[in-house]
Protein backbone atom coordinates (compact mmCIF):
# COMPACT_ATOMS: atom_id res chain seq x y z
CA UNK A 1 0.00 0.00 0.00
CA UNK A 2 1.22 3.91 -0.72
CA UNK A 3 1.74 5.62 2.29
CA UNK A 4 0.94 9.53 2.25
CA UNK A 5 2.04 10.78 -0.74
CA UNK A 6 3.13 14.58 -1.37
CA UNK A 7 3.92 16.97 -4.44
CA UNK A 8 5.85 18.36 -5.95
CA UNK A 9 8.84 17.39 -3.22
CA UNK A 10 10.73 20.99 -3.90
CA UNK A 11 9.45 23.93 -4.80
CA UNK A 12 10.77 27.82 -4.98
CA UNK A 13 8.74 30.71 -5.94
CA UNK A 14 9.17 34.56 -5.23
CA UNK A 15 7.78 36.42 -2.59
CA UNK A 16 3.77 37.54 -3.14
CA UNK A 17 3.43 34.48 -5.33
CA UNK A 18 0.59 31.74 -4.81
CA UNK A 19 1.59 27.83 -4.31
CA UNK A 20 -0.57 24.88 -4.37
CA UNK A 21 0.73 21.87 -2.50
CA UNK A 22 -0.72 18.50 -3.00
CA UNK A 23 -1.48 15.33 -0.56
CA UNK A 24 -2.67 12.06 -0.72
CA UNK A 25 -3.70 10.15 2.66
CA UNK A 26 -2.98 6.25 2.79
CA UNK A 27 -6.23 4.38 1.39
CA UNK A 28 -8.66 4.41 3.51
CA UNK A 29 -7.84 6.68 5.98
CA UNK A 30 -10.43 9.95 5.72
CA UNK A 31 -8.19 12.22 7.76
CA UNK A 32 -5.88 14.91 6.26
CA UNK A 33 -4.10 17.29 8.46
CA UNK A 34 -1.44 20.25 7.51
CA UNK A 35 1.65 21.37 9.57
CA UNK A 36 4.71 23.80 8.92
CA UNK A 37 8.11 23.45 9.84
CA UNK A 38 10.22 25.83 10.04
CA UNK A 39 14.17 25.14 10.19
CA UNK A 40 14.96 23.96 14.20
CA UNK A 41 11.71 24.04 15.74
CA UNK A 42 8.67 20.88 15.90
CA UNK A 43 5.66 20.56 13.10
CA UNK A 44 3.29 23.63 13.67
CA UNK A 45 -0.50 22.56 13.12
CA UNK A 46 -2.40 24.59 10.21
CA UNK A 47 -5.41 23.09 9.37
CA UNK A 48 -7.32 19.26 9.60
CA UNK A 49 -9.96 18.29 7.61
CA UNK A 50 -12.42 14.63 7.85
CA UNK A 51 -14.84 14.07 5.27
CA UNK A 52 -14.32 16.92 3.62
CA UNK A 53 -14.96 19.10 6.61
CA UNK A 54 -12.41 21.50 8.58
CA UNK A 55 -12.34 20.00 11.46
CA UNK A 56 -9.20 22.72 12.91
CA UNK A 57 -7.51 25.56 12.26
CA UNK A 58 -3.72 26.81 13.76
CA UNK A 59 -2.33 29.96 14.44
CA UNK A 60 -1.90 31.19 10.37
CA UNK A 61 -3.12 33.78 8.69
CA UNK A 62 -5.99 34.11 5.96
CA UNK A 63 -3.53 33.83 3.05
CA UNK A 64 -3.51 29.73 3.79
CA UNK A 65 -6.52 27.92 2.84
CA UNK A 66 -7.33 23.79 2.37
CA UNK A 67 -10.09 21.61 1.27
CA UNK A 68 -10.35 18.39 1.15
CA UNK A 69 -12.08 16.06 -1.87
CA UNK A 70 -14.50 13.85 -2.18
CA UNK A 71 -11.45 11.04 -2.54
CA UNK A 72 -9.78 12.38 0.56
CA UNK A 73 -6.84 13.98 -0.90
CA UNK A 74 -6.42 17.32 0.10
CA UNK A 75 -4.81 20.47 -0.91
CA UNK A 76 -3.02 23.11 0.98
CA UNK A 77 -2.85 26.81 -0.82
CA UNK A 78 -0.71 29.67 0.41
CA UNK A 79 -1.36 33.28 -1.50
CA UNK A 80 0.76 36.26 -1.35
CA UNK A 81 4.00 34.07 -0.16
CA UNK A 82 6.11 35.40 2.18
CA UNK A 83 10.12 34.94 2.98
CA UNK A 84 8.47 33.49 6.03
CA UNK A 85 6.90 31.08 4.66
CA UNK A 86 10.08 28.90 3.65
CA UNK A 87 9.66 25.65 5.24
CA UNK A 88 8.80 22.47 5.14
CA UNK A 89 5.46 21.33 4.59
CA UNK A 90 3.54 18.08 5.93
CA UNK A 91 0.61 16.61 5.63
CA UNK A 92 -0.07 13.86 7.79
CA UNK A 93 -3.05 10.94 7.14
CA UNK A 94 -5.12 9.34 10.22
CA UNK A 95 -7.66 6.80 10.41
CA UNK A 96 -10.78 7.27 12.60
CA UNK A 97 -8.77 6.19 15.48
CA UNK A 98 -5.76 8.25 14.51
CA UNK A 99 -5.67 9.82 17.96
CA UNK A 100 -4.76 6.36 19.34
CA UNK A 101 -2.62 4.92 17.02
CA UNK A 102 -0.82 7.89 16.11
CA UNK A 103 -0.38 9.94 12.60
CA UNK A 104 1.68 9.21 9.44
CA UNK A 105 3.50 11.68 7.56
CA UNK A 106 4.35 12.14 3.78
CA UNK A 107 7.85 12.80 2.96
CA UNK A 108 6.83 16.76 2.70
CA UNK A 109 6.88 19.46 0.31
CA UNK A 110 10.36 21.91 0.82
CA UNK A 111 9.26 25.38 -0.36
CA UNK A 112 11.71 28.30 -0.40
CA UNK A 113 10.27 31.24 -0.75
CA UNK A 114 13.42 34.23 -2.41
CA UNK B 1 3.99 29.32 27.52
CA UNK B 2 4.70 26.64 24.73
CA UNK B 3 2.43 23.05 24.49
CA UNK B 4 5.31 21.26 24.38
CA UNK B 5 8.81 21.77 25.98
CA UNK B 6 11.49 19.63 25.26
CA UNK B 7 15.21 20.64 25.67
CA UNK B 8 17.22 20.97 22.49
CA UNK B 9 20.21 19.35 22.94
CA UNK B 10 22.25 18.67 21.08
CA UNK B 11 23.16 14.93 23.05
CA UNK B 12 26.14 13.45 21.83
CA UNK B 13 27.17 9.87 23.08
CA UNK B 14 29.27 7.57 22.52
CA UNK B 15 27.73 4.09 21.34
CA UNK B 16 26.63 1.69 23.74
CA UNK B 17 25.44 4.29 25.95
CA UNK B 18 22.35 5.05 27.65
CA UNK B 19 20.48 7.92 26.93
CA UNK B 20 17.49 10.33 28.25
CA UNK B 21 15.21 12.79 26.88
CA UNK B 22 12.59 14.51 28.86
CA UNK B 23 9.25 17.08 27.83
CA UNK B 24 7.04 18.41 29.39
CA UNK B 25 3.72 19.77 28.46
CA UNK B 26 1.26 22.21 29.37
CA UNK B 27 -2.52 20.96 28.78
CA UNK B 28 -3.77 18.49 31.17
CA UNK B 29 -6.43 17.80 29.33
CA UNK B 30 -3.95 16.41 26.96
CA UNK B 31 -5.03 12.57 25.86
CA UNK B 32 -2.37 11.00 23.56
CA UNK B 33 1.48 10.82 23.96
CA UNK B 34 4.35 9.94 20.80
CA UNK B 35 7.47 9.99 20.20
CA UNK B 36 8.55 10.32 16.86
CA UNK B 37 11.64 10.52 14.93
CA UNK B 38 12.57 12.44 12.42
CA UNK B 39 16.05 12.43 10.62
CA UNK B 40 17.63 15.03 8.70
CA UNK B 41 15.76 17.07 5.69
CA UNK B 42 12.87 13.99 6.21
CA UNK B 43 9.72 13.81 7.61
CA UNK B 44 8.48 12.69 11.65
CA UNK B 45 8.39 8.77 11.86
CA UNK B 46 6.23 7.23 14.89
CA UNK B 47 8.56 5.95 16.67
CA UNK B 48 6.25 4.70 20.28
CA UNK B 49 3.09 5.42 21.69
CA UNK B 50 3.71 6.87 25.33
CA UNK B 51 1.25 5.12 28.08
CA UNK B 52 0.68 5.72 31.89
CA UNK B 53 2.02 2.35 32.65
CA UNK B 54 4.85 2.81 30.73
CA UNK B 55 6.34 0.99 27.45
CA UNK B 56 9.26 -1.07 26.36
CA UNK B 57 10.03 -1.63 22.76
CA UNK B 58 13.51 -3.34 22.21
CA UNK B 59 16.16 -0.51 22.95
CA UNK B 60 13.62 2.24 23.88
CA UNK B 61 11.49 2.93 26.53
CA UNK B 62 8.54 5.75 26.95
CA UNK B 63 7.30 6.95 30.44
CA UNK B 64 4.71 9.32 30.83
CA UNK B 65 3.16 11.21 34.23
CA UNK B 66 0.33 12.56 34.36
CA UNK B 67 0.36 14.34 37.61
CA UNK B 68 3.50 15.96 36.55
CA UNK B 69 2.71 16.30 32.67
CA UNK B 70 6.08 14.66 32.10
CA UNK B 71 7.33 12.19 29.21
CA UNK B 72 10.32 10.58 28.59
CA UNK B 73 12.10 8.67 26.27
CA UNK B 74 15.04 6.23 27.22
CA UNK B 75 17.67 4.61 24.62
CA UNK B 76 19.71 1.90 25.78
CA UNK B 77 22.55 0.64 24.23
CA UNK B 78 22.97 3.51 21.46
CA UNK B 79 23.47 2.30 17.94
CA UNK B 80 24.78 5.00 15.46
CA UNK B 81 21.49 4.50 13.90
CA UNK B 82 19.90 6.35 16.63
CA UNK B 83 21.42 9.70 15.22
CA UNK B 84 18.10 11.99 14.84
CA UNK B 85 15.74 14.22 16.09
CA UNK B 86 13.46 12.91 18.58
CA UNK B 87 10.18 15.04 18.68
CA UNK B 88 7.53 15.04 21.92
CA UNK B 89 4.24 14.85 20.60
CA UNK B 90 0.72 15.76 22.51
CA UNK B 91 -2.85 14.67 21.32
CA UNK B 92 -5.48 17.54 22.34
CA UNK B 93 -8.30 16.18 23.34
CA UNK B 94 -9.90 18.73 21.36
CA UNK B 95 -11.50 17.11 18.33
CA UNK B 96 -11.96 13.24 18.48
CA UNK B 97 -9.47 13.43 15.83
CA UNK B 98 -6.89 15.00 17.97
CA UNK B 99 -4.14 17.92 16.53
CA UNK B 100 -0.94 17.76 17.34
CA UNK B 101 1.25 19.82 19.41
CA UNK B 102 4.86 18.81 18.56
CA UNK B 103 8.25 20.06 20.69
CA UNK B 104 10.91 21.53 18.88
CA UNK B 105 13.08 18.41 18.96
CA UNK B 106 15.88 16.96 21.04
CA UNK B 107 18.46 16.00 18.43
CA UNK B 108 21.06 12.91 19.29
CA UNK B 109 24.15 12.62 17.33
CA UNK B 110 25.85 8.85 18.44
CA UNK B 111 29.86 8.51 18.00
CA UNK B 112 31.81 5.75 17.32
Amino acid sequence: DAGVTQSPTHLIKTRGQHVTLRCSPISGHKSVSWYQQVLGQGPQFIFQYYEKEERGRGNFPDRFSARQFPNYSSELNVNALLLGDSALYLCASSSDEGIWDGYTFGSGTRLTVV
Amino acid sequence: RKEVEQDPGPFNVPEGATVAFNCTYSNSASQSFFWYRQDCRKEPKLLMSVYSSGNEDGRFTAQLNRASQYISLLIRDSKLSDSATYLCVVVDRGSTLGRLYFGRGTQLTVWP
